[in-house]
């Protein structure tokens, strides 16, 4: 079985602009997950969903926001990007909630300038 | 905020050697479970604990749980040049929040 997929790899944008990243849960996963992972540090807890309910926000501001789709894949929308939004997006999926392990995949590299 | 504190930031040790790193955490939790992470991509599952366990094994893995004193340790036995990584602890609370710690940076010499 394919493992979680995420899209882009890299990414670079200009402060101001608008990025959306996409992920693709392990098949029969349902919960999807958003961590940012800033250099030399753990990651940071974005959201979860499961069945495409939102489940769990975290400390992040309102220019965050993802959406889970009927087929359990995720986007995770970040608008008037920042410098400080420069980091490694990890998105996760796992059966249902968080007392169960995460999959996570590769992440994807955003570079603002 | 991180909820765990990994002990050491960094450690470097010879190959054959074992590896222990801490884990500390402030708040009431449900389980913790460790990760690893290769060069700044994505996280592996290593172990889960729960609670109510106090000592948990998986191959060269040994975690074990102090829920008084709010802490946890990841044992590598036998160390080999491919677990270089960083190994982070993460906690799940009442808040069903996954919350990871800054991450042990372990260097296993060939």
């Amino acid at each position: 079985d394919a493992g979680v997929t995420q899209s882009p790899t890299h990414l670079i944008k200009t402060r101001g602009q608008h990025v959306t990243l996409r992920c693709s849960p392990i098949s029969g996963h349902k919960s999807v997950s958003w961590y940012q992972q800033v250099l030399g540090q753990g990651p940071q807890f974005i959201f979860q969903y499961y069945e495409k309910e939102e489940r769990g926000r975290g400390n992040f501001p309102d220019r965050f926001s993802a959406r889970q789709f009927p087929n359990y894949s995720s986007e995770l929308n970040v608008n008037a990007l920042l410098l400080g939004d420069s980091a490694l997006y990890l998105c996760a999926s796992s059966l249902a909630g968080y007392t169960y392990e995460q999959y996570f995949g590769p992440g994807t590299r955003l570079t603002v300038t | 905020s991180q909820q765990g504190e990994e002990d050491p930031q960094a450690l470097s040790i010879q190959e054959g050697e074992n590896a222990t790193m801490n884990c500390s955490y402030k708040t009431s939790i449900n389980n913790l479970q460790w990760y690893r992470q290769n060069s700044g991509r994505g996280l592996v599952h290593l172990i889960l604990i729960r609670s109510n366990e106090r000592e948990k094994h998986s191959g060269r893995l040994r975690v074990t749980l102090d829920t008084s004193k709010k802490s946890s340790s990841l044992l590598i036995t036998a160390s080999r040049a491919a677990d270089t990584a960083s190994y982070f602890c993460a906690t799940i609370n009442a808040g069903n929040m996954l919350t990871f710690g800054g991450g042990t940076r372990l260097m296993v010499k060939p």
